[in-house]
């Protein structure tokens, strides 16, 4: 069983839908949790960052964190077209030196 | 405010031949680096990571080595190319110390590489 489970996709949502990304993961030792975005031929780049359980939001972002179930989520609210992208969770249970990634889901927004 | 280089975007070597791709951060010192591969479908595999000079970590044995020559320089390598090696090559950096916030790790532009 891998660290960490993220759907690989594709999936495709209109413009303006609510998107769902999520994680499942099997260590309960993680306590950071990470969303990254992948445009295409570019390397990731943090999106949002929590610690321990809970939600956290920026802008159109929210990430929720249920450490009781082991399962992450990214929630974008009215996506945009420049949202399609490759999202990656990442968990770590100490820090950045031991980063587990999932394989990423890709996304696209059709206008 | 610190940046991380990397180097070329773009890459086609024939098999059998050598390689060797160069990671730079400004901005900091003695930080984490990095080296990832990512295939398609398949996620980031880590292939090393160091702590400081001439302190390497190898996580997956294969065809490729990595140096760390000076503090913010880190560099990856192959002496025969194989097909299998193909891919996009990540560097990557985050605040040395192995409790260092795992918000700092932040990824470079990339380099694929074809094996042809």
């Amino acid at each position: 069983q891998k660290e960490v489970e993220q759907d690989p996709g594709p999936l495709s949502v209109p413009e303006g839908a609510i998107v769902s990304l999520n994680c499942t993961y099997s260590n309960s030792a993680f306590q950071y949790f990470m969303w990254y975005r992948q445009y295409s031929r570019k390397g990731p780049e943090l999106l949002m960052y929590t610690y321990s359980s809970g939600n956290k939001e920026d802008g159109r972002f929210t990430a929720q964190v249920d450490k009781s179930s082991k399962y992450i989520s990214l929630f974008i609210r009215d996506s945009q077209p420049s949202d399609s992208a490759t999202y990656l969770c990442a968990m770590s249970p100490t820090g950045a030196n031991n980063l587990f990634f999932g394989t990423g889901t890709r996304l696209t927004v059709i206008p | 405010s610190q940046t991380i280089h990397q180097w070329p975007a773009t890459l086609v070597q024939p098999v059998g031949s050598p390689l060797s791709l160069e990671c730079t951060v400004e901005g900091t010192s003695n930080p984490n680096l990095y080296w990832y591969r990512q295939a398609a479908g398949r996620g980031l595999q880590l292939l090393f990571y160091s702590v400081g000079i001439g302190q390497i970590s190898s996580e997956v044995p294969q065809n490729l080595s990595a140096s760390r020559p000076q503090d913010r320089q880190f560099i990856l390598s192959s002496k025969k190319l194989l097909l299998s090696d193909s891919g996009f090559y990540l560097c990557a950096w985050s605040w040395g110390g192995l409790l260092g916030p795992p918000e700092s790790y932040t990824f470079g532009s990339g380099t694929r590489l074809t094996v042809v």
